[in-house]
Parts: C-alpha cells; sequence; structure tokens
C-alpha cells in the first residue's frame, strides 16, 4: 500500500518570503501521481499543483513550484513571495496511474502560517 | 461552471441514528469521491463511484455505504451512527476515471454525533 508522509505538522513564513513544504511517500509503482492539495478554513480543499511521476521537469504555477525526486520519493513544495492568502493546511497526496485504484491517499498535512 | 456542490453544510444527529449526505458533481464529471477527514486522522478514502458503479471502497465498516445516481450525483449513507463517525465528510469529484484527471472538491458536510 502507498503511504504519504509530511513531517512539519506546522510551518510559518513572513510574507514576501519564500517557504518549502516537504513530503515523502512510499510506493513499489512506476507510474503515479502526485499532487498538493491547499485547505484553507472555508475547508474546500483546492489543487495546487500536480506532478506526473513520468516527468522529469518539475511541476510550476505561477509562485507555486515542486521539487520532484523520484528516487528519494520526495516532493517538495515552494511557495514563492508568501501572501497572507496562502494560510491553509497543506496536504500531499498520492493517486495511482491505473483506474482501478484511483483514489487519493494523503499524508497528515502541514498547517502554514503567514506573518505580516 | 459550478463546482462541487455538497449538502447539507453541517448535519447533527444522535448515536444510533442514520445519515444521508448528498453531492453533485460538477457537469460532466462521471466519477465521484467520499473522504472522511476526522480530527487526528487525517483524509481517509472511503468510497468510490464512477459511471454509476461503486469502482473502490476504503477500510470502512459496511454501514457506510451510497450510490450513484444517473446524473452522476451521489448520496453517502451511514447507518447506526457512532460517535467517532463526527467528521468532515468531502466529495470530490473528476471527469472519468484515469488518475491524469484531478479531483476537485465540494466544501464538505460536517456530521456532528451527539
Amino acid at each position: 500500500a502507498q503511504t504519504v508522509t509530511q513531517s512539519q505538522p506546522e510551518m510559518s513564513v513572513q510574507e514576501a518570503e519564500t517557504v518549502t513544504l516537504s513530503c515523502t511517500y512510499d510506493t513499489s509503482e512506476s507510474d503515479y501521481y502526485l499532487f498538493w492539495y491547499k485547505q484553507p478554513p472555508s475547508r474546500q480543499m483546492i489543487l495546487v499543483i500536480r506532478q506526473e511521476a513520468y516527468k522529469q521537469q518539475n511541476a510550476t504555477e505561477n509562485r507555486f513550484s515542486v521539487n520532484f525526486q523520484k528516487a528519494a520519493k520526495s516532493f517538495s513544495l515552494k511557495i514563492s513571495d508568501s501572501q497572507l492568502g496562502d494560510a491553509a493546511m497543506y496536504f500531499c497526496a498520492y493517486r495511482r496511474w491505473e483506474t482501478s485504484g484511483s483514489r487519493l491517499t494523503f499524508g497528515e498535512g502541514t498547517q502554514l502560517t503567514v506573518n505580516p | 461552471e459550478a463546482g462541487v456542490t455538497q449538502s447539507p453544510t453541517h448535519l447533527i444527529k444522535t448515536r444510533g441514528q442514520q445519515a444521508t449526505l448528498r453531492c453533485s458533481p460538477i457537469s460532466g464529471h462521471t466519477s465521484v469521491y467520499w473522504y472522511q477527514q476526522a480530527l487526528g486522522l487525517g483524509l481517509q478514502f472511503l468510497l468510490w463511484y464512477d459511471e454509476g458503479e461503486e469502482r473502490n471502497r476504503g477500510n470502512f465498516p459496511p454501514r457506510f455505504s451510497g450510490r450513484q445516481f444517473p446524473n452522476y450525483s451521489s448520496e453517502l449513507n451511514v447507518n447506526a451512527l457512532e460517535l467517532e463517525d463526527s467528521a468532515l465528510y468531502l466529495c470530490a469529484s473528476s471527469m472519468g476515471a484515469s488518475g491524469l484527471q484531478p479531483q476537485h472538491f465540494g466544501d464538505g458536510t460536517r456530521l456532528s454525533i451527539l
């Protein structure tokens, strides 16, 4: 079974600074997808960024980028120029490539605080 | 385009009762997923429906059940409610079952068991 681990329960960053959230996962599969979701106090889970395991290039979405290290099974999220609206719980998630196991497996989450 | 909608927003029940939670996916999405987010337990996969069929089930007892209707909306039923069923229940939908298709989440239903 796949597992996802986020070792940082809480992180804080100053507004306009950069912060990196860590995520490691365990899988025996070679093809899969990785995601970062954001859950603000409004409760809705919002997709921040995704990475296909077969792609070597790290995904980027505006101020959000990932550092995907397949051999190390590491998938960290970097938030540049942090904004107050980035404050939320961040979840790393894994999804199998095949349709038969299309569930998301989530990490425990990292609570990000952005200080003005 | 409307997102995933869930109802009710909050549901209060007592032990032993039955609860029904509803989810309407994004238009054009055929897959619906249910997750439980209980305090201290993180997000746990409950059920996955695609094209009206149950495709996969998480490690939950049979009193958690559901169905998907022809219009792809879905219901989650929880029978014989227990205190530990108190949680936020999130529904997500995707356009098809492929792992490439991202799951889009609703705002959730907060189920409180007294």
